[in-house]
Parts: C-alpha cells; structure tokens; sequence
C-alpha cells in the first residue's frame, strides 16, 4: 500500500520568514496530494491540494510543488505569519481509493 | 451551514468498557469517513461509507469495532472491549463528491483515552 513519510516532524521559523514541510510517497499510482492543517482542538482543514497532472499550485502566500518522477511534493509558506502555528499534514490517495494516505504531521511555530 | 459534529470530544475509559463515538456528517454528504490518529503518528484511514453501505472497511483494525450508519445519516463507531491501544483521536468527514479529491470536511474529532 500506499506509504508517506513527512519531514520535519517539527518547524520552528521567525516570524516573516519562509517554512518548507516536505514529503514523499511511495505509490506511482498516486495522483491526488492535499496538505491539512490542524489547529488546537480543531479537525484538519484543507488549505491547498495539487493533482499529478500539474507540478505547482499557489494560492496567496502558500504553494505546493509536484515531482512525479521523484515522487516528492513540498508545501511552501511565505511571510509566515503567528496564525500559521498549527500541524501540518500532507496526504496522497489514488483514483478508485476510498481513503487518504496522510503523513505524520509536522508542528510549525512561528516565532515572534 | 453546519459543520461536521462529533461526540464526544472526549472521552475516558476503563480497559474492557465499551464506548460509542457519533458522527453527524454535513447534510446532504453521502460520504461519510472514519480516520484516527495514534499518538504522534500518522491519521489512518478507517472506512468509508456510501448512504448507508459500507464501501471500504479495509482500515478497521479488529473485530472490536464496528461502525454503523443507519438511514444513512450519522454514523456510529463502537469499540468494544476497549484496549489501551484503541486510544487515540477519532476524527469523521464527510464529502458530497466521491473520493478523496471530493472535498473532506472534517469534524473536530474526539479523543478517546483507554485506561
């Protein structure tokens, strides 16, 4: 089945700058990769997903990258503000599959 | 418009009791999932149900839990007897479009400690 492996587990940046959460996957079948957040008390939130049939997706000051050959696919946020401290969670399923396949999370911080 | 609710929020109890979680799925999903996550790992997928028929059970770990969704509106999660492993955060989501790449909503979850 389908395995995702999700790095760092824990991301501490300033204030203002940029955080990278990182993930890989091990299923070539796989085509459909959506990044949650989760913040205190709260269930994971959509912010941002991206299809194999596209390498980049931006959506204001957060992107996800796509590489299919290497199987890896990266979360990108700009101008970290203190509201993006939550865990992160990548994700990948493919088409006919029920479930998502998540990663293990990674606690950003964003440091004042 | 109504969110995915779950209940308890929490929930403690012995080794050996029996403890049932409830999913009320936004109106009108038809899909309705079932994730948990153990502490400091990955959220795992549980099942999948379609109204009221069972898609996909492939993620139920035993024989100890049994999921149900009658009428196919909210839907149940019973473990029963409950082990120490079985503790961890059970989460609900609901999507109206089939598969993951649908639309998850999901609930807040409810965090189920077996002592």
């Amino acid at each position: 089945g389908e395995n995702v492996e999700q790095h760092p587990s824990t991301l501490s940046v300033q204030e203002g700058d940029s955080a990278v959460i990182k993930c890989t996957y091990s299923d070539s079948a796989s085509n459909y990769f959506p990044w949650y957040k989760q913040e205190l008390g709260k269930g994971p939130q959509l912010i941002i997903d991206i299809r194999s049939n596209v390498g980049e997706k931006k959506d204001q000051r957060i992107a996800v990258t796509l590489n299919k050959t290497a199987k890896h696919f990266s979360l990108h946020i700009t101008e970290t503000q203190p509201e993006d401290s939550a865990v992160y969670f990548c994700a990948a399923s493919k088409r006919g599959a029920d479930g998502l396949t998540f990663g293990k999370g990674t606690h950003l911080i964003i440091q004042p | 418009e109504a969110g995915v609710t779950q209940f308890p929020s929490h929930s403690v109890i012995e080794k050996g009791q029996t403890v049932t979680l409830r999913c009320d799925p936004i109106s009108g999903h038809d899909n309705l999932y079932w994730y948990r996550r153990v502490m400091g790992k990955e959220i795992k997928f549980l099942l999948h149900f379609v109204k009221e028929s069972k898609q996909d059970e492939s993620g139920m770990p035993n024989n100890r839990f049994l999921a149900e969704r009658t009428g196919g509106t909210y839907s149940t999660l019973k473990v029963q007897p409950a082990e120490l492993e079985d503790s961890g955060v059970y989460f609900c989501a609901s999507s109206q479009d089939l598969g993951p790449s649908g639309g998850y909503t999901f609930g807040s979850g409810t965090r189920l400690t077996v002592v």
